[in-house]
């Protein structure tokens, strides 16, 4: 399709369990970026990558959380030993130079619940 | 103090009412972004502005760049526009460009 998509749409993990979240952006984006959003907290950005860099660089202080791009328009968001407190919804960004500046284009998220 | 703030953080209103929802910011930007995420949890870009003022439909977005603030503004509000509406600024740091987002404002129109 045209648009970024995100799978799955929703995830049920056990406290302490791995999980892995795909994001399919758009062929020839540059920068993709995975965020968080939570309630009350609102919405922080996890990590995010260029388009030449197969590992992604993390802006969280804890290291559970890593991307990595298997292929230029796929991210995989992986967050190890899982915690209650990552229960969010998960949302990755794809943006590319455009005429008049970066455009953006966002997936409809996965919400993640940890259990 | 955040790099962006909104306000109001929660905002109710009656059918038709015209509403705004205000977005400061402290960075310079190249982009900022109006999202509106819904119950569901689906994020939605409504609008990218890098100057001036765009309209869709009954929604207005406004950038003021000099006073680094942008608003939104609803017209003839509607029970389906309630949802968390989202400011999100690309900023201009080095070659990477960090988003940047705000907390969000929750909209809840009664019909």
């Amino acid at each position: 399709g045209a648009g970024v998509s995100q799978s799955p749409r929703y995830k049920v993990a056990k406290r302490g369990r791995d999980v892995a979240l795909r994001c399919d952006s758009i062929s020839g984006h540059v920068t993709l970026y995975w965020y968080r959003q939570t309630l009350g907290q609102g919405s922080e950005v996890l990590t995010y990558s260029q388009s030449d860099a197969q590992r992604d660089k993390s802006g969280r202080p804890s290291g559970r959380f890593s991307a990595e791009r298997p292929e230029r328009s796929v991210s995989t968001l992986k967050i190890q030993r899982t915690e209650q407190g990552d229960s969010a919804v998960y949302l990755c960004a794809s943006l590319r130079p455009g005429s008049v500046g970066t455009e953006a284009f966002f997936g409809q998220g996965t919400r993640l619940t940890v259990v | 103090k955040n790099e962006v703030e909104q306000s109001p953080q929660n905002l109710t209103a009656q059918e038709g009412e015209f509403i705004t929802i205000n977005c400061s910011y402290s960075v310079g930007i190249s982009a900022l972004h109006w999202l509106q995420q819904h119950p569901g949890g689906g994020i939605v870009s409504l609008f990218m502005l890098s100057s001036g003022k765009k309209k869709h439909g009954r929604l207005i977005a406004t950038i003021n760049i000099q006073e680094k603030h942008s608003s939104l503004h609803i017209t003839a509000s509607h029970p389906r526009d309630s949802a968390v509406y989202i400011c999100a600024v690309r900023c201009r740091k080095g070659s990477q460009g960090n988003l940047i987002f705000g907390k969000g404002t929750k909209l809840s129109v009664k019909p």
